[in-house]
């Protein structure tokens, strides 16, 4: 069955320190990818998508991921993580051979002042 | 631009009854997302519409669930009748459609069964 993993259930980090967060998934072929965060209280929001091309894609707020094909994974990376960071992340894939988004079960992200 | 509304944003029901669930997507998209998120879990799809048409409903429990989206721009998510596993928030997506796969949430409905 088609799957997204994220395997940091939670990360807790120290202001300027580098950020990480693990996606993978299980599709064949052509993927679209996306991260999706929600601060505290708030809704859902893009945070960046990856459809084609460059496999480096930047996001907002200082957010990039990384699409590397041969490992079916995108991860999220901030190289200096601040408290507004806080939130829940989560990683999204859609296969070109379905119509729906797959949703990862999310990492919480804490962040100590 | 106004985002996704929803409404009720919290809803306390006994199992067995039912519960309606109502969603206005930003003006003009065509795709709209029924999504349900159990605690510690991500967004489930349950239904999606491509303008008034249904295009993935795999994931609905159309014993209990049903939803519909009315000349092509609200919607409403029915449960009936309601179980304790149906606890959880639902949320609403829109999108523009036409290849553009990038989801706008709404604030979601907190459902609690008891």
């Amino acid at each position: 069955a088609q799957s997204v993993s994220q395997h940091n259930h939670h990360v807790i980090l120290s202001e300027a320190a580098s950020l990480e967060l693990g996606c993978n998934y299980s599709y064949g072929g052509t993927v679209n990818l996306f991260w999706y965060v929600q601060y505290p209280g708030q809704h859902l929001q893009l945070l960046l998508k990856y459809f084609s091309g460059d496999p480096l894609v930047k996001g907002i707020k200082g957010f990039e991921a990384e699409f590397i094909k041969s490992k079916f994974s995108f991860n999220l990376r901030k190289p200096s993580v601040q408290w507004s960071d806080t939130a829940e992340y989560f990683c999204a894939v859609r296969s070109s051979s379905a119509s729906k988004i797959i949703f990862g079960s999310g990492t919480r992200l804490s962040i100590r002042p | 631009e106004a985002g996704v509304a929803q409404s009720p944003r919290y809803k306390i029901i006994e199992k067995r009854q039912s519960v309606a669930f109502w969603c206005n997507p930003i003006s003009g998209h065509a795709t709209l997302y029924w999504y349900q998120q159990i605690l510690g879990q991500g967004p489930k799809l349950l239904i999606q519409f491509q303008n008034n048409g249904v295009v993935d409903d795999s994931q609905l429990p159309k014993d209990r669930f049903s939803a519909e989206r009315l000349k092509g721009v609200d919607s409403t998510l029915k449960i009936q009748p309601a179980k304790l596993e149906d606890s959880a928030v639902y949320l609403c997506a829109s999108g523009p459609g036409q290849g553009q796969y990038e989801q706008y949430f709404g604030p979601g409905t907190r459902l609690t069964v008891t």
